[in-house]
């Protein structure tokens, strides 16, 4: 079975300092992984994907996100934080031909940025 | 506006109501999919339509909840004789078959009262 473990709740950065948001993935086939942002009252918004291809992807906003499959991980970085980013961020597993694509989201993790 | 539509936004209702969600996808994704969220937690799987056919549903969705996709386009989410433990964000999500990546509409945040 495909799970998703964020290994922070909560990250506190000041603005222009690096962003990192940690992902532990578990999943028995090739997955397809996702980072999805959620500002408040706000729908979620797709960051990035990885569907097998190049394993540094790059997303919206400056947000990039490395899939390393010896550690199953797939952490979030920004090299430079802004004000906007504070939002809660969700890692996301998928497996389609397994489980029809059905999206499997971590707890999710705030992001909050000091001026 | 093509993305993913959402009605209504919110719904209060009183503890043993019915309530009826609506959502339509983006126009020609075959796939339509439903979470719920709640406070402080990650969006939980409820069901999935691969056009009309409904393939999976959750263990949290109990036999109160029912989901509809008659014609392949819009769904329909009923939950019957709510309880204060329905109060929650209910997304609906679509995709393309061939890709996984789904499109989320705004919502509809329940509140039992």
């Amino acid at each position: 079975a495909q799970s998703v473990t964020q290994l922070d709740s909560h990250v506190s950065v000041s603005e222009g300092t690096p962003v990192l948001l940690r992902c532990n993935y578990s999943s028995s086939y090739s997955p397809s992984l996702f980072w999805y942002v959620q500002h408040p009252n706000k729908g979620l918004q797709l960051l990035l994907k990885y569907t097998s291809a190049a394993t540094l992807v790059k997303g919206i906003n400056g947000f990039e996100a490395e899939f390393k499959k010896s550690e199953t991980s797939f952490h979030l970085t920004k090299p430079s934080a802004h004000m906007s980013d504070a939002a809660e961020y969700f890692c996301v597993v998928s497996e389609v031909y397994n489980q029809g694509g059905k999206l499997i989201f971590g707890q999710g993790t705030e992001l909050s940025v000091k001026p | 506006d093509t993305g993913v539509s959402q009605d209504p936004r919110h719904k209060i209702t009183k503890r043993g109501q019915n309530v009826t969600f609506r959502c339509d996808p983006i126009s020609e994704h075959n796939r339509l999919y439903w979470y719920r969220q709640t406070l402080g937690q990650g969006p939980e799987f409820l069901t999935y339509f691969q056009n009309e056919a409904q393939l999976e549903k959750s263990r949290l969705l109990s036999d109160r909840f029912s989901a509809e996709r008659p014609k392949g386009s819009f769904s329909t989410l009923e939950i019957q004789r709510t309880e204060q433990g329905d109060s929650a964000m209910y997304l609906c999500a679509s995709s393309p078959s061939v890709s996984t990546e789904a499109f989320f509409g705004q919502g509809t945040r329940l509140t039992v009262v």
